[in-house]
């Protein structure tokens, strides 16, 4: 149990274009999921708290115009690369918390693959 | 906020080697996990363990909550367990985990 997917694994897009990325909790429902971005030999950084059916909560210095997240339903949250740029390459990752004491785990965040994203 | 620090950021072993990996954070934190991220970016839990002593397997985990530091031991390492060891902390109720800095771990055969 508490099995965090994404989609797609990798992704390469021109300069320009938009990418979205999607994180699915296959076995439990996360009101709440997070998504983290990492670049190469660094540590994950928080970008944002995605809440089921209300706005998503942005780190400081993070664009929300620059990367949309959509929590639509209970197991899915979207990350969306909007005109994407070579800077944005990075690998994405988001994480969900299954509900308290549900198949004991308690307060414990189960990470997704991640999403690696390469703009050219 | 809160700033989470580990050491060593780099470690070479032999397999069969023992080691400590240590997470120190400079706020008190509710919950606090570490993970593995093998080379394909997975993030792999190992423990959570906001306080107390836990084990499983060859490795096991302390947390001194007052003292605002984790450690992470393996025992008789193996070539598989190379990677990167994160822990990550949070610091209120939220379940933003805020991530350490990451040790780096080789095992050599």
């Amino acid at each position: 149990g508490a099995v965090v997917s994404q989609h797609p694994s990798r992704v390469i897009c021109k300069s320009g274009t938009s990418v979205k990325i999607e994180c699915r909790s296959l076995d439990f429902q996360a009101t709440t999921m997070f998504w983290y971005r990492q670049f190469p030999k660094k540590s994950l950084m928080l970008m944002a708290t995605s809440n089921e059916g209300s706005k998503a909560t942005y780190e400081q210095g993070v664009e929300k115009d620059k990367f949309l997240i959509n929590h639509a339903s209970l197991t899915l949250s979207t990350l969306t690369v909007t005109s994407a740029h070579p800077e944005d390459s990075s690998f994405y990752i988001c994480s969900a918390r299954p509900p308290a004491l549900a198949g004991g785990y308690y307060n414990e965040q189960f990470f997704g693959p991640g999403t690696r994203l390469t703009v050219l | 906020g809160i700033q989470v620090e580990q050491s060593p950021p780099d470690l070479i072993l032999q397999e069969g080697a023992n080691s400590t990996l240590r997470c120190n954070f400079s706020d008190s934190v509710n919950n606090l996990q570490w993970f593995h991220q093998n080379p394909w970016g997975q993030l792999i839990n190992l423990f959570y363990i906001p306080s107390g002593t836990k084990q499983n397997g060859r490795l096991s985990a302390t947390t001194v909550a007052t003292e605002r530091y984790s450690l992470l031991y393996i025992s008789s390492s193996q070539t598989t367990d190379s990677g990167v060891y994160f822990c990550a902390v949070d610091p209120n109720t939220g379940n933003q985990f805020y991530f350490g800095t990451g040790t780096s771990l080789t095992v050599i055969p």
